[in-house]
């Protein structure tokens, strides 16, 4: 089956640096990644949608100049947290899907659980 | 605006009865509608997906139906088991042509021995 494999799955980091999430399709080629937040007890928001070799498209309300998304391959996507700060502190996961298969269900990372400090 | 909604409360039953679990949905017009399983921790896990005209899906223990004039979808897991406990999350493509899903609030099923 499709594997998404997302890096760190943990990470403490002290406010004001940047921390970078990588998500990764390990059997599958992905045009399209998807990045979520989730806070405790509530569901997954879209962030962005990543597009390989584009910019992403960031959802209404999401800073791009402070979620820097970088989709450079088929199979890697990553996500910058900069200037991280104790309110950025969340689980955060990726998703992807096999490429031309618009409608077909997502793949998902088990997540990153960032904290700043 | 659009808009997704399931019980936020926890729904606990008993080992062996039919757990059922509703996502109600607005301002939609979807072609599929699927159901994910989220473990604490984890990310969410594909269950099964139906289609606008599908009324009904099955897999194993597991049913989904999908009534767009009611715009509602129920889940349903027979035959439960304490394995079973989970966050259900029911998830519909947003209105642009991405491809994006945009998810429910999930509800916890939790199932007691």
């Amino acid at each position: 089956g499709a594997v998404v494999s997302q890096h760190p799955s943990r990470v403490i980091c002290k406010s004001g640096t940047s921390v970078k999430i990588e998500c990764r399709s390990l059997d599958f080629q992905a045009t399209t990644m998807f990045w979520y937040r989730q806070f405790p007890k509530q569901s997954l928001m879209l962030m962005a949608t990543s597009n390989e070799g584009s910019k992403a498209t960031y959802e209404q309300g999401v800073e791009k100049d402070k979620f820097l998304i970088n989709h450079a391959s088929l199979t890697l996507s990553t996500l910058t947290v900069t200037s991280a700060h104790p309110e950025d502190s969340s689980f955060y996961i990726c998703s992807a899907r096999p490429a031309g298969s618009y409608n077909s269900p997502l793949h998902f990372g088990n997540g990153t659980r960032l904290t700043v400090t | 605006s659009q808009k997704i909604e399931q019980n936020s409360e926890a729904l606990n039953i008993q080992e062996g009865k039919t757990a059922t679990l509703t996502c109600n949905y607005t301002n939609y017009s979807p072609a599929y509608l699927q159901w994910y399983r989220q473990d604490p921790g984890r990310g969410p896990v594909f269950l099964l997906l139906i289609r606008e005209n599908e009324k009904e899906k099955r897999k194993e223990r597991l049913k989904v139906t999908f009534d767009t004039t009611l715009k509602q979808s129920l889940f349903h897991i027979t035959a439960s088991q304490p394995a079973d406990s989970a966050t259900y999350l029911c998830a519909l493509h947003g209105s642009s042509n991405t491809g994006k899903l945009i998810f429910g609030q999930g509800t916890t099923l939790q199932v007691k021995p």
